[in-house]
């Protein structure tokens, strides 16, 4: 499989609930990105990892708690989230060189997440 | 620090006619210029990039773009619009940093 995949493509759960969003590359990149996308709202970086490192965090509520284990795997962690978090959530991949590059993002499908 | 300036939320076209969709930039530092196009239940996909081996850069599906650095715009044109077109549209820029800065978007509308 080629590309970059994220599961689940829709999620359902209440503001009480501890949920995870997966998203694995197979193209070998080595920064990955979370981005929230909200209805009629330009598109928000949440979180940035680069060689599994973290490395830009844009203020996002605690909440929200990403994970990193290798250079192709990266999870959201959500837990008591609130009815304005849904949204649909993207995840990214590209090759840095040295902290600038022409390389492209490669998205996902993104998880459409509704919080009720 | 960068910022990516897309003018109307929304363009509308018949089916056959010009597409043209706008995108300023601001940057200190010559920057890398990206046009991605996102379709209904998908991630966005790239168009086309500009990373100054020349200024006039065709893409995918027949769309094109042309860097003009006096006036700080990579806009976004095809010749002939299909109904397939009918996607939101992004620019994008990075310059200094490889983490792109996002548009707002422009949502491109195709009539019969």
């Amino acid at each position: 499989e080629t590309g970059v995949t994220q599961t689940p493509r829709h999620l359902v759960m209440g503001m009480t609930n501890k949920k995870s969003l997966k998203c694995e590359q197979h193209l070998g990149h080595n920064a990955m990105y979370w981005y929230k996308q909200s209805a009629k709202k330009p598109l928000e970086l949440m979180f940035v990892y680069s060689l599994e490192e973290r490395v830009e965090n844009n203020s996002v509520p605690s909440r929200f708690s990403p994970e990193c284990p290798n250079s192709s795997h990266l999870f959201l962690h959500l837990h008591t989230l609130q009815p304005e978090d849904s949204a649909l959530y993207l995840c990214a991949s590209s090759q840095e060189a040295d902290r600038v590059s022409n390389s492209p993002l490669h998205f996902g499908n993104g998880t459409r997440l509704t919080v009720t | 620090a960068q910022s990516v300036t897309q003018l109307g939320s929304h363009v509308s076209v018949s089916e056959g006619a010009l597409v043209l969709l706008r995108c300023n930039y601001s940057s200190s530092v010559p920057p890398y210029l990206f046009w991605y196009v996102q379709y209904p239940n998908q991630g966005l996909q790239l168009l086309l990039k500009y990373t100054s081996a020349a200024t006039l850069v065709k893409g995918i599906n027949g769309f094109e773009a042309e860097f003009k650095k006096s006036e700080t715009s990579f806009h976004l044109t095809k010749p002939s619009a299909h109904m397939s077109d009918a996607a939101e549209y992004f620019c994008a820029a990075s310059g200094g940093s490889y983490i792109p800065t996002f548009g707002r978007g422009t949502s491109l509308i195709v009539h019969p």
